[in-house]
C-alpha cells in the first residue's frame, strides 16, 4: 500500500553513466517533485509537475531530465554522472500545485557516484 | 535559496522530557509545515499552520506561528525513544510555489 514508491532504493554507479530513477505515487495527487538530500540532510527542490506539466524548475544542470508520462509518474534521467550527484533524491507528491498541503515523501534513493 | 533555520542543530533529551525546535524564516508565507524523518527513510508530514493560525495540536505535538517574528516552534511532549528523528520545518508561499525546507533540527531521545 505504499503511497509514494521510488527505485532504486540505492544506486552505485560509475562517473560518466547514465542512470534512472522511478516514481510512483497511488494517492490520486495532481503533483508530484523531486527533491535531492545532501549529505549535511539539506533539501532542495529540482523539480515540480503538475498534471504531466512542468511547473518548477530550479537551477538543475540540464544532465537532469524529469519525465512525466501520466499524473501519478515522474521519472529522473540522469546523463553523465558526476561526483557531486552522489546524495538522497527524493520524490514527493501533493494535492493542488499549490504548497498549501502537506507533501507525501517516497522512502528516497541514494545514488553514489564513484 | 534556503528559507527555514531550525535552532537547535541537535537536541538531546530523556524519554518522558519535552523536546521544543524552532524555526525561522524569511519572507511572508501562506503556512509552515513540520515533517520527520527517520534515519534512511523519507520526510513524514506531521503537522501545517497557516499563516493566519497562532497555535495548531495534533496528538503530542504542539506548533506555535509568530508571523511578526517570522518564527514557529514544535512542542513534543513526553517525548519518547521513537520520536527519534531529525525534524524539518518548510514554509510555503503564496501562489504556485514549492516548500522550501529548513536544514533540521536532529533530535536524540534516550531511555
Amino acid at each position: 500500500d505504499t503511497a509514494v514508491s521510488q527505485t532504486p532504493k540505492y544506486l552505485v554507479t560509475q562517473m560518466g553513466n547514465d542512470k534512472s530513477i522511478k516514481c510512483e505515487q497511488n494517492l490520486g495527487h495532481d503533483t508530484m517533485y523531486w527533491y535531492k538530500q545532501d549529505s549535511k540532510k539539506f533539501l532542495k527542490i529540482m523539480f515540480s509537475y503538475n498534471n504531466k506539466e512542468l511547473i518548477i524548475n530550479e537551477t538543475v544542470p540540464n544532465r537532469f531530465s524529469p519525465k512525466s508520462p501520466d499524473k501519478a509518474h515522474l521519472n529522473l534521467h540522469i546523463n553523465s554522472l558526476e561526483l557531486g550527484d552522489s546524495a538522497v533524491y527524493f520524490c514527493a507528491s501533493s494535492q493542488g500545485g499549490r504548497d498549501r498541503y502537506g507533501y507525501t515523501f517516497g522512502s528516497g534513493t541514494r545514488l553514489t557516484v564513484v | 535559496s534556503q528559507q527555514g533555520e531550525e535552532d537547535p542543530q541537535a537536541l538531546s533529551i530523556q524519554e518522558g522530557e519535552n523536546a521544543t525546535m524552532n524555526c525561522s524564516y524569511k519572507t511572508s508565507i501562506n503556512n509552515l509545515q513540520w515533517y520527520r524523518q527517520n534515519s534512511g527513510r523519507g520526510l513524514v508530514h506531521l503537522i501545517l499552520i497557516r499563516s493566519n493560525e497562532r497555535e495548531k495540536h495534533s496528538g503530542r505535538l504542539r506548533v506555535t506561528l509568530d508571523t511578526s517574528k517570522k518564527s514557529s516552534s514544535l512542542l513534543i511532549t513526553a517525548s519518547r525513544a521513537a520520536d527519534t528523528a531529525s525534524y524539518f520545518c518548510a514554509t510555503g508561499n503564496s501562489g504556485y510555489s514549492t516548500l522550501t525546507f529548513g536544514k533540521g533540527t536532529m533530535l536524540l531521545v534516550s531511555p
